[in-house]
């Protein structure tokens, strides 16, 4: 069965602009949840979509924007990019809307200049 | 806040011999843990989890414990091998259908194993 992907492996933006991540869960699972990963420090919660529901956020400004899709597939969205949202972002997707046994995503390295 | 101290930052032990990570929470609802290790350039790998009934749990050369009065927890690896080589995190979560259902994760543990 394949794991959970996403796209793209690296990107290079500039700051002030705009990215979007994408995520597809492992097939069955209906909950997406994304986390940022700094360099040298563990991941933190910035989402959960559950049933294409909003079900939890962390704290991360409002130009952090996630959805999910009818086919429970996944967008992050970062508006106004700063330097510091350089990072690993993960994605991990659950069979529940719960957080147990939540598999990653090999992530997207954002590099912002 | 809610928050997972894990130590040591750092741990090099000898091939075959066993490896301690420790971890504390401060949020007293959280009621799962799960232990990851991620190797570079790949998305952390759900190696073990606990839930707050159980006190212990073994897979293999992989055990964890609870203490839920202590609110610690703690991973256990037995008979090192080279493949061990990778950086840990602990995890806490007060999951529920009520609760935010997010992961708070330690800062992680570099693990080496000397041949």
């Amino acid at each position: 069965d394949a794991g959970v992907t996403q796209s793209p492996t690296h990107l290079i933006k500039t700051r002030g602009q705009h990215v979007t991540l994408r995520c597809s869960p492992i097939s069955g699972h209906k909950s997406v949840s994304w986390y940022q990963q700094v360099l040298g420090q563990g991941p933190q919660f910035i989402f959960q979509y559950y049933e294409k529901e909003e079900r939890g956020r962390g704290n991360f400004p409002d130009r952090f924007s996630a959805r999910q899709f009818p086919n429970y597939s996944s967008e992050l969205n970062v508006n106004a990019l700063l330097l510091g949202d350089s990072a690993l972002y993960l994605c991990a997707s659950s069979r529940g809307q719960g957080a147990r046994e939540q598999y990653f995503g090999p992530g997207t390295r954002l590099t912002v200049t | 806040g809610e928050n997972v101290e894990q130590h040591p930052s750092t741990l090099s032990v000898q091939e075959g011999d066993s490896a301690v990570i420790k971890c504390t929470y401060s949020d007293s609802a959280s009621n799962y843990f799960p232990w990851y290790k991620q190797e570079l350039g790949k998305g952390p790998q759900l190696i073990i989890d606990i839930r707050s009934n159980v006190g212990e749990k073994k897979d293999q050369r992989i055990a964890v414990t609870l203490n839920k009065t202590a609110k610690h927890f703690s991973l256990h690896i037995t008979e090192t091998q080279p493949e061990d080589s990778a950086v840990y995190f602990c995890a806490a979560s007060a999951t529920g259908y009520s609760s935010a259902s997010k992961i708070i994760f330690g800062s992680g543990t570099r693990l080496s194993i000397r041949p």
